[in-house]
This record gives C-alpha cells, sequence and structure tokens, in this order.
C-alpha cells in the first residue's frame, strides 16, 4: 500500500530554535499535502493543505509566517516551526494525497515536537 | 456541536466481543474515513467509504448515507486492536478531512 515517511519521528529542542519537518511519500506522487497538529487527549486540527509548486492554504489561526511550509516536489513537503517556543510542543503529522479528490489520504507516523 | 460525533468514547472489553464504534455526522460529505491510531502517534486508514459495507479481516465498515451514520465494527477482538478509532469526513466540495474526537478502544487478554 502507499507509504507516507515522516522525518524526524521526535524532536527535542531549546526555545527559539527552528525545526524542520519533512512528509515523503514513497511510492506515489502526492499533489496534495496535509499538515495536522494533535494536542493530548484531543483530535487532529488541520493546519494547512499544500499542493505542488503552490503556496500553501492555511487554516483561521495558523501563522503562515512561524509555520513555513514548503511543497517543491511531488513526494517532498516540509513544515518549518520558526523561533519555536513551548506552547508549539505537539504532535505533527502530515499526510498526502495523490490525484483528484476520491483519493484516500495516506499518513505519516508523526513527529513529537518537544520545546524546552 | 460538532460535525462529527463519535460514541462510546472509551470503549474496553475481553479478548474475543465484538465491537462496535460509532459514528454520526451532520454534513453533506463525498467520503467517510476510519483511521487507527496507535500509542505512538502513528495514523493508518483503514476504510474509505461512500456508501454499503466494506470488510477487511476482522474489519466492518458501514455506512447509511440518509441517516448520516457509519459504524467499525470488530469480530474476535484482540489486544492487539487496541489503539483510537478515528471518524473523519471529507465534506461535499471540499478536499478537506473533518474529524471525530476518537474512540480509545482497550481490548484486556
Amino acid at each position: 500500500g502507499a507509504v507516507v515517511s515522516q522525518h524526524p519521528s521526535w524532536v527535542i529542542c531549546k526555545s527559539g530554535t527552528s525545526v524542520k519537518i519533512e512528509c515523503r511519500s514513497l511510492d506515489f506522487q502526492a499533489t496534495t499535502m496535509f499538515w495536522y497538529r494533535q494536542f493530548p487527549k484531543q483530535s487532529l486540527m488541520l493546519m494547512a493543505t499544500s499542493n505542488e509548486g503552490s503556496k500553501a492554504t492555511y487554516e483561521q489561526g495558523v501563522e503562515k509566517d512561524k509555520f513555513l511550509i514548503n511543497h517543491a516536489s511531488l513526494t517532498l513537503s516540509t513544515l518549518t516551526v520558526t523561533s519555536a517556543h513551548p506552547e508549539d510542543s505537539s504532535f505533527y503529522i502530515c499526510s498526502a494525497k495523490q490525484g483528484h479528490s476520491n483519493q484516500p489520504q495516506h499518513f505519516g507516523d508523526g513527529t513529537r515536537l518537544s520545546i524546552l | 456541536k460538532n460535525e462529527v460525533e463519535q460514541s462510546p468514547q472509551n470503549l474496553t472489553a475481553q479478548e474475543g466481543e465484538f465491537i462496535t464504534i460509532n459514528c454520526s455526522y451532520s454534513v453533506g460529505i463525498s467520503a467517510l474515513h476510519w483511521l487507527q491510531q496507535h500509542p505512538g502517534g502513528g495514523i493508518v486508514s483503514l476504510f474509505m467509504l461512500s456508501s454499503g459495507k466494506k470488510k477487511h479481516g476482522r474489519l466492518i465498515a458501514t455506512i447509511n448515507i440518509q441517516e448520516k451514520h457509519s459504524s467499525l465494527h470488530i469480530t474476535a477482538s484482540h489486544p492487539r486492536d487496541s489503539a483510537v478509532y478515528i471518524c473523519a469526513v471529507r465534506v461535499d466540495g471540499n478536499e478537506k478531512l473533518t474529524f471525530g474526537t476518537g474512540t480509545r478502544l482497550t481490548i484486556i487478554p
């Protein structure tokens, strides 16, 4: 089946550091990738939707200058959390979808980010 | 009121029991997903449904579009089925998924 690889799986860093998370589709071309954030015991919250070669569409309340998304190729999207602070500590997970809307989303294994 | 409601929120059962998790939604949808999230956080897509019923191994998913309701069934449950099961819908005309709050399932040996 379709595989989405997310890296790193776990990050601990100091406040003020920028952290980059990669999301790769390994065996299909991902025309659309989604970035989610999940706080403990809560559901996934969509942060942004990115289509290859175009600017990401951010959900209301998500700061686009803080959460930089790049979808430069059909197999790679990156999320950079700039100048991270403890309140950015969360579980970040990406998903990727191939082609038109009837295709399912395939999820990565997520990145647990802890900012000290 | 959430657009996607799941019940129960938590479910503990003995190994071998038949499990049912319910999902109700209040919007028009083009598809409904059942997802499984293990303690480590990774998410596996179990089913994508737009009508009827699908079966994969011990898992069965059904959807009733008129009643805006879906169920996920697990037969002969096993401790390895312990996870959070999430219902998510794709609203008509939209690529985004709207998620339920999940059902935490624990199967006791």
